[in-house]
């Protein structure tokens, strides 16, 4: 199985600040990343697939990027409804794995 | 507007089988390009594929959990269901169901059902 790594695994921060998340997995994937946004009680929510390229509807303050093992999902200004859980998830081969997420905390 | 909703036993006595539908609304399970699948969440943890079924009723389970799985679809209905055999404690979990896109992207959710595992 593939291994998903992010860090940090929590992260203290402010509104209208800048944070980037990253996420490493234990084999090559390509760009076969995808990031999810999980607010409490809530089913996880698409923000960004094959690593770098937006779902429809997410804001563009949200962006991606890296490729091979190496990946990173940056905030480009925190909005209060931005502080939740964030998972990276690998789609290269079976069985899909997540991170073990990221949580954004004011 | 897709919409997915799970619903089943909330309640399993461990070494019993778990029972959930998916009920999908907006779409239809059978549209070319997409599969449907299954995902779970223990209380305060991170997610965890379970499986995947294609419309041709094609399924890839997740190998730590294969020998106790079965997902199927009902055309009829328009759900999509999952079986866990042999349940612990370990079950326990939020467990959604998923319409899967292109390469393995989870696009559309349910909102989750709790499924406890108790004597």
């Amino acid at each position: 199985d593939i291994q998903m790594t992010q860090s940090p695994s929590s992260l203290s921060a402010s509104v209208g600040d800048r944070v980037t998340i990253t996420c490493r997995a234990s084999q090559t994937i390509s760009n076969y990343l995808n990031w999810y946004q999980q607010r409490p009680g809530t089913a996880p929510k698409l923000l960004i697939f094959s690593a770098s390229t937006l779902e429809s509807g997410v804001p563009l303050r949200f962006s991606g990027g890296g490729s091979g093992t190496d990946f990173t999902l940056t905030i480009s200004s925190l909005q209060p409804e931005d502080f939740a859980t964030y998972y990276c998830q690998q789609s290269f081969n079976a069985p899909i794995t997540f991170g073990q997420g990221t949580r954004l905390e004011l | 507007h897709l919409q997915l909703q799970e619903s089943g036993s909330g309640l399993v006595k461990p070494s019993q089988t778990l029972s959930l539908s998916c009920a999908v609304s907006g779409g239809s399970i059978r549209s070319g390009g997409y599969s449907w699948s299954w995902i779970r969440q223990p209380p305060g943890k991170g997610l965890e594929w379970i499986g995947y079924i294609y419309n041709s009723g094609t399924t890839y389970y997740n190998p730590s959990l294969k020998s106790r799985l079965t997902v199927s679809l009902d055309k009829s209905k328009n759900e999509i269901s999952l079986k866990v055999s042999s349940v612990t404690a370990a079950d326990t979990a939020v467990y959604f169901c998923a319409r899967v896109r292109g390469s393995g992207l989870f696009d559309y959710w349910g909102q989750g059902t709790l499924v406890t595992v108790s004597s």
